[in-house]
């Protein structure tokens, strides 16, 4: 199987950094991505990691660790708009299997 | 470029009803998912096709529901008969290659309200 954990909510200031931690554990692992999805709307694709590292990207960055089974999404420099649910997705098999979500909240 | 298209938005109906949704995947595109979201379940994956075969539909709840791809350009979910517990965002999906290394797009969703 493939157990995907990430906190269920997370609350930060407009200008600020966050950071989303997302655990996993599967076998024929093939990448791991992150979506962004708004209230009453579809999720969008964020980032890819299929190797070890950090991708950045603007704002976001997303980081990967396959043998720990470890990833984060980094959010900078907050604004009002990223306020969202935060996927991560387990590649398996030509498979995405998603967490449960993190949602965001940006205060002002 | 007309991203992955859905119908109906939204569909309001009664138990022991048939509901079908209906999806047209990205052009070129030879992988389609359908998924269920749910406040409880979160988003969970009930069928895969790669070029128009189900690959694997381990996530169909059960018998009530079925799918099918008679092209590369239309995909049915189909939910006979209704219940309540059906109530759910379903999103369609599709990808140039499966999961691997290429983003999966999301329809709009369709919106199933079983009273």
């Amino acid at each position: 199987g493939q157990n995907i954990d990430q906190p269920t909510e997370m609350t930060a200031t407009e200008g600020a950094i966050v950071q989303i931690n997302c655990t996993y554990q599967t076998s024929g692992f093939n990448g791991l991505f992150w979506y962004q999805q708004h209230a009453g709307e579809a999720p969008t694709f964020l980032s890819y990691n299929v190797l070890d590292g950090l991708e950045e990207k603007g704002r976001f960055s997303s980081f990967l660790s396959r043998s720990k089974g470890y990833s984060y999404l980094l959010l900078k420099e907050l604004q009002m708009k990223d306020s969202a649910s935060y996927l991560c997705a387990v590649s398996r098999d030509y498979k995405l299997s998603f967490g449960a979500g993190t949602t965001v909240t940006v205060r002002a | 470029d007309a991203g992955v298209i859905q119908s109906p938005r939204h569909e309001v109906t009664e138990m022991g009803q048939e509901v079908t949704l209906r999806c047209k995947p990205i052009s070129g595109h030879n992988s389609l998912f359908w998924y269920r979201q749910t406040m409880m379940r979160g988003l969970e994956l009930l069928i895969y096709f790669n070029n128009n075969v189900p690959i694997d539909d381990s996530g169909m709840p059960e018998d009530r529901f079925s799918a099918k791809m008679p092209n590369a350009s239309f995909s049915t979910l189909k939910i006979q008969p209704s219940e309540p517990r059906d109530s759910a965002v379903y999103f369609c999906a599709s990808s140039p290659t499966g999961a691997t290394g290429n983003t999966i797009y999301f329809g709009e969703g369709s919106w199933l309200t079983v009273v």
